[in-house]
């Protein structure tokens, strides 16, 4: 079965103090991993695309990378508003068609 | 730039009651689709279209509607509104299937 898991389900971090979110994944025919940003009350907003193992990307503090069972989201010297839920979500191929399968969010509280 | 455009923001209904959830996109996407976002779960595809005039069933189709007249509006029915179906409605879009989504702010739905 096609699924998508993430941890931790909730981080609290002084700010400046890094840490990596985690996306695991077991799907058949990966298209694609994404990030999304989530905050309250707000649509999930798009941060990255990954495609290929070892594949890297880079935004402001925010660094995701890609293995073949799973995904880290590094966040490097975090600030306030950082603060958010971050979405993992895969994108997976079945007899032609394609399907997305969100994960539950990891809830990230950064303290001033 | 509008983007993806849902309305209303908030909405109470009574069991039984029928709605109509708003959705339209200025961005001339092709795909456009409804997730529903409950607590501990992750987003879950309700309907989907790849065209004006084409559309299909996601995850968790039953009790809903969808038409796609044209590119822009994406509209979603609740027929006979049910507890069940208390919970945070997003619209996305993109480009073409298997690029990234575009989410609208959402509609939080109450169904008592």
């Amino acid at each position: 079965e096609d699924q998508v898991t993430q941890s931790p389900e909730a981080l609290r971090l002084q700010e400046g103090e890094s840490s990596s979110l985690n996306c695991s994944y077991t799907v058949s025919g990966l298209r694609g991993l994404f990030w999304y940003r989530q905050d309250p009350g707000k649509g999930p907003e798009f941060l990255f695309t990954l495609y290929s193992a070892g594949e890297e990307k880079e935004k402001e503090r925010l660094k995701a990378t890609l293995t073949k069972k799973e995904s880290f989201l590094h966040i490097t010297a975090p600030k306030p508003e950082d603060s958010a839920t971050y979405l993992c979500a895969v994108q997976a191929t079945t007899s032609g068609t394609y399907k997305y399968i969100f994960g539950t969010g990891t809830r990230l509280k950064v303290l001033a | 730039n509008a983007g993806v455009t849902q309305t209303p923001k908030f909405q109470v209904l009574k069991t039984g009651q029928s709605m109509t959830l708003q959705c339209a996109q200025d961005m001339n996407h092709e795909y456009m689709s409804w997730y529903r976002q409950d607590p501990g779960m992750g987003l879950r595809l309700i309907h989907y279209s790849v065209g004006a005039g084409i559309t299909d069933q996601g995850e968790v189709p039953n009790g809903y509607n969808v038409s796609r007249s044209t590119t822009e509006d994406f509209p979603l029915r609740l027929l006979s509104a049910a507890p069940s179906q208390t919970s945070v409605y997003f619209c996305a879009s993109s480009s073409r299937r298997g690029e990234k989504l575009f989410f609208g702010s959402g509609t939080q739905l109450s169904v008592l």
